[in-house]
């Protein structure tokens, strides 16, 4: 069955990078989802790649997708404490309108 | 700014006694989906309309149904509130089903269960 994997906590200091991981399983065409979840709020939509991009990048964050192990990153340049949330990454695959979600990574910046 | 509006950001309600949350939308999309978040967790897809077609999740419990009146408003009513009730609830809406389409997020209602 289709499956989406995240590590669970990633802590990184101000001005570093950050780097959050995904692994999806299944191996149709498909769109792959970031979206940032503040504490108490909702789910903000960050980027999303198709499956025949290998990478993205739009202004602090960058998109790297390997198709062959199936991984899926977002790299967070200049990391800041507003950063800070839990970062989802959602697939969506050929014939169907659903969302599979990961379990989200929790981003601690630190100053 | 065009948006996903969830109203109240808070509801407290009791065991047992019916309790309906909204979302409007001002985006024009045809889809409005509700999901339901429990601590820690992803979201988990309740239903979905698309116009005014209901879609229900296979596993989603009888105590949990919709209504979308219009394009622009959709509502979550719990029958009769479990304490495993109690989570966020999420109202999005997409343009379409395409899977190009990203999904639009309100910023939710906390339910609590007395």
């Amino acid at each position: 069955g289709e499956d989406v994997e995240q590590s669970l906590f990633l802590s990184v200091r101000e001005g570093d990078s950050s780097v959050i991981n995904c692994t999806y399983t299944d191996s149709s065409s498909t769109y792959l989802y970031w979206y940032k979840q503040e504490p108490g709020a909702g789910l903000q939509l960050l980027t999303y790649i198709f499956s025949n991009m290998d990478m993205k990048q739009d202004q602090r964050l960058t998109v790297l997708l390997n198709k062959k192990d199936k991984h899926l990153s977002l790299r967070i340049a200049d990391t800041q404490t507003g950063d800070s949330a839990i970062y989802f990454c959602a697939e969506r695959t050929s014939g169907t309108y659903k969302y599979i979600f990961g379990t989200g990574t929790r981003l601690k910046v630190l100053a | 700014d065009a948006m996903v509006i969830q109203n109240p950001r808070y509801q407290v309600t009791q065991f047992g006694k019916p309790v309906t949350l909204s979302c409007s939308q001002t985006l024009n999309h045809n889809v409005m989906y509700w999901y339901q978040q429990k601590s820690s967790q992803a979201p988990k897809l309740l239903f979905h309309y698309y116009d005014k077609d209901f879609n229900n999740e296979a596993d989603t419990p009888d105590n949990f149904q919709s209504r979308r009146p219009n394009t622009s408003f959709c509502f979550l009513d719990i029958r009769s509130p479990g304490l495993g009730d109690a989570a966020m609830y999420l109202c999005a809406t997409s343009r379409n089903r395409e899977r190009v389409q990203p999904q639009h997020f309100g910023d939710g209602t906390r339910l609590s269960i007395l």
